[in-house]
């Protein structure tokens, strides 16, 4: 079955560290997304790519950074990670750029 | 600003009765409009969705109204049950504007009381 992965699951890291995020999907999409997921602001859209060597920026971009080199995996990198950035953060994929997505199961960062 | 708006942030109801999650949208170019649901520890699940040119749609215990003119619509689940406590996301698409990713709501926790 295709499905959607991100590793780790959970993740502890110091303040100033780069740390990267993977999501691999096998549902052959060419769209995938980055959310954060904060108490009392719901999904907030990082970055996304429409295909390989695409990347766009979303709502809250600053401090993060993707890169597309294939289909199946869109890596989000902290370049220098903020107590700020503790979060829940959830990678998806989709058909269309606008249609439903499909979520991963996210990955708990907690930023000291 | 807020495109796309859940002004409630929790919700309780008693197993067996009905469940409405409201959500209001702002831009008039949205044409499709998606339910998620979320369990903790989990990744939201695509629950239902409606299409501008309807103003109902139905599966199961779920359905969702479309009130174009008001710029509203809503999530009716009868009859709750236990398993429905999850946070609810809202999100529209505007699907004839080239390449825009959905816009979410900030979600509705919901509470299904035995």
């Amino acid at each position: 079955d295709a499905e959607i992965t991100q590793s780790p699951r959970h993740k502890i890291t110091e303040t100033g560290r780069q740390v990267t995020l993977a999501c691999h999907q096998t549902w052959n999409h060419n769209n995938m997304f980055w959310y954060r997921q904060d108490l009392g602001h719901g999904l907030r859209l990082i970055h996304y790519s429409y295909g390989v060597q695409d990347t766009n920026k979303g709502e809250v971009s600053d401090g993060y950074s993707v890169s597309r080199s294939n289909t199946e995996d869109l890596p989000l990198t902290l370049e220098s990670a903020a107590s700020s950035q503790t979060s829940v953060y959830f990678c998806a994929s989709s058909v269309s750029p606008e249609g439903e997505q499909y979520f991963g199961p996210g990955t708990r960062l907690t930023v000291t | 600003d807020q495109q796309v708006k859940q002004n409630s942030p929790s919700l309780s109801v008693q197993e067996g009765r009905i469940s409405i999650l409201n959500c209001d949208y702002t831009n008039s170019m949205f044409d499709y409009f998606l339910w998620y649901k979320k369990y903790p520890a989990e990744g939201p699940t695509f629950l239902i969705s409606i299409s501008s040119i309807k103003d109902k749609n139905e599966d199961g215990r779920f359905t969702v109204f479309l009130n174009k003119s008001a710029k509203h619509l809503s999530l009716h689940i009868v009859p709750s049950q236990p398993g429905d406590s999850a946070v609810y996301f809202c999100a529209a698409s505007a699907r004839f504007a080239w390449n825009t990713p959905l816009v979410f709501g900030k979600g509705t926790r919901l509470s299904v009381i035995a």
